[in-house]
C-alpha cells in the first residue's frame, strides 16, 4: 500500500515568508510526528499528534511554528516569516499507535534564502 | 541534554570486516532503543528495536543497562550495507523519540 506521502519534496522561500508543509499518513494511523533534521544532524523531535490533538509540541522552537491536523488524517506543518536558520529537512512519520513502528516519510526540504 | 550519542560521524570497513557502531542513551528510566537505516536515496527505515530480540539483515544490537548502551553489530559487513544509521531512543511516558546524530557505515569491497 502507499507509505507515507509529504509535500513538496523542495520548497524555497524567501526569508519572512510564510511556508506549508504537508503529511499524508498511511490510512489508519492515529499517531503523527513531525521532525526536522538538519544538515549532519538526526531527526529532531518537533510535535507528536494522537489523532486530532496535539499529544506533545514541546519540540516546536517557538511561536512561528505551527501543526494541525484537523481530522486525524493529514497533518500541515505551518512556519510564519520564515528564517534563514528553518532551512532542514522537515520530516513526517506515521504510526498505528504511540511508541509503535513508526514509518517515515521522503521529507520535505526547505531552503530559505 | 543530549540523550542519544553516536560518536562516530563515519565508519569505514572492507567487505566481509566485522563492525560496531556505538550508540551511548542517558535515561533514567527503563528505555526502549532503536535502529533506524537510511539507504541512499531512500527514506528512513526501521532496522530493529531492542524489545524484539531479532536479528535484521545479519545486524544485532543488545542493550546494556550498566554501560547505557545500545551498539549494533555485524559479524561480516556487506557492501549493500552502507547507510546512514541512527539510534533512537523512546520515552514511553512522553511518547518522544529522540535520535541520535547519525553514523555513516561506509562498506568498501
Amino acid at each position: 500500500g502507499a507509505g507515507v506521502s509529504q509535500t513538496p519534496s523542495n520548497k524555497v522561500t524567501e526569508k519572512g515568508k510564510y511556508v506549508e508543509l504537508r503529511c499524508d499518513p498511511i490510512s489508519g494511523h492515529t499517531a503523527l510526528y513531525w521532525y526536522r533534521q538538519s544538515l549532519g544532524q538526526g531527526p529532531e523531535f518537533l510535535i507528536y499528534f494522537q489523532g486530532t490533538g496535539a499529544a506533545d509540541d514541546s519540540g516546536l522552537p517557538n511561536d512561528r511554528f505551527f501543526a494541525v491536523r484537523p481530522e486525524g488524517s493529514v497533518s500541515t506543518l505551518k512556519i510564519q516569516r520564515t528564517e534563514r536558520g528553518d532551512s532542514a529537512v522537515y520530516l513526517c512519520a506515521s504510526s498505528l499507535g504511540a511508541g509503535t513502528e513508526q514509518y517515515f516519510g521522503p521529507g520535505t526540504r526547505l531552503t530559505v534564502t | 541534554a543530549q540523550r542519544v550519542t553516536q560518536p562516530e560521524k563515519l565508519l569505514s570497513v572492507f567487505k566481509g570486516a566485522p563492525v560496531e557502531l556505538k550508540c551511548n542513551y542517558s535515561y533514567s528510566g527503563s528505555p526502549e532503543l532503536f535502529w533506524y537505516v537510511q539507504y541512499s536515496r531512500q527514506r528512513l527505515q526501521l532496522l530493529l528495536r531492542h524489545i524484539s530480540r531479532e536479528s535484521i539483515k545479519g545486524f544485532t544490537a543488545d542493550l546494556n543497562k550498566g554501560e547505557t548502551s545500545f551498539h549494533l553489530k555485524k559479524p561480516f559487513a556487506q557492501e549493500e550495507d552502507s547507510a546512514m544509521y541512527y539510534c533512537a531512543l523512546l520515552l514511553h511516558n512522553f511518547n518522544k523519540f529522540y535520535f541520535g546524530s547519525g553514523t555513516k557505515l561506509n562498506v568498501k569491497p
